[in-house]
């Protein structure tokens, strides 16, 4: 079985800052798929970014970058230079090798930016 | 491209009936999956159809259901509505070639379901 855990209820940064959101996750396959969501309150799941357990460079999408650290097995998101349109929750999930549709989601963290 | 669509948005049904709820994949989307989020479980999967059969199911009762036709729109059946299944219902699609070659899954708007 897959898990994710983030421990961060609740993070506040501010505009134009860098904030780094924490997931570790526990697993047994020896290849799986690490993902981040952003859920703004009107409900939808975005698709932020997405690590492959054997890629060998972080990810990178725009602002958004992927502190993947294997044997620690965490999977940190790293947004640089937050907007006040960050606000929102933000998920960690992660899927079994060769799919992504049986997504396992941590709890989430919601992010506020501040002026 | 158009997004992924769900139908209908807000729903308030009373406990015993059954509700069905519509989502209409990405244009070339095969796979659509659902997944319940409440406040006190998180977001959890329930099922996945690729080409009109069930892929994947994860552990929800009988109750509920789903099915997909042959232009990839999905629905998902609940019946014998409970209190405990008020929820977002999220519907979401994918195709080979994301990111890295494997799969990502784009997700809609999403149903709110109010069970009274």
């Amino acid at each position: 079985a897959q898990k994710i855990t983030q421990t961060q209820p609740g993070m506040f940064v501010q505009e134009k800052e860098a904030v780094t959101l924490d997931c570790t996750y526990d697993t047994s396959d020896p290849s799986y798929g690490l993902f981040w969501y952003k859920q703004p309150s009107s409900g939808e799941m975005i698709f932020l970014i997405y690590q492959g357990s054997y890629d060998q460079q972080n990810a990178t999408e725009g602002r958004y970058s992927l502190n993947f650290q294997k044997a620690r097995k965490s999977a940190n998101l790293v947004i640089s230079a937050s907007q006040l349109g960050d606000s929102a929750m933000y998920f960690c999930a992660m899927t079994p090798a060769g799919t992504a549709s049986k997504l396992t989601f941590g709890t989430g963290t919601r992010l506020q930016v501040t002026l | 491209k158009a997004g992924v669509t769900q139908t209908p948005r807000y729903l308030i049904k009373t406990r015993g009936q059954q509700v069905t709820l519509s989502c209409s994949p990405i244009s070339g989307h095969r796979s659509v999956s659902w997944y319940q989020q409440t406040p006190g479980q998180g977001l959890q999967f329930l099922f996945e159809y690729f080409s009109e059969t069930q892929r994947n199911k994860g552990n929800f009762p009988g109750r509920f259901s789903g099915r997909q036709f042959s232009n990839s729109r999905s629905e998902m059946n609940v019946s014998t509505l409970e209190l405990g299944d008020s929820a977002l219902y999220l519907c979401a699609s994918s195709f080979l070639g994301g990111p890295g070659g494997r799969e990502t899954q784009y997700f809609g708007p999403g149903t709110r379901l109010l069970v009274l």
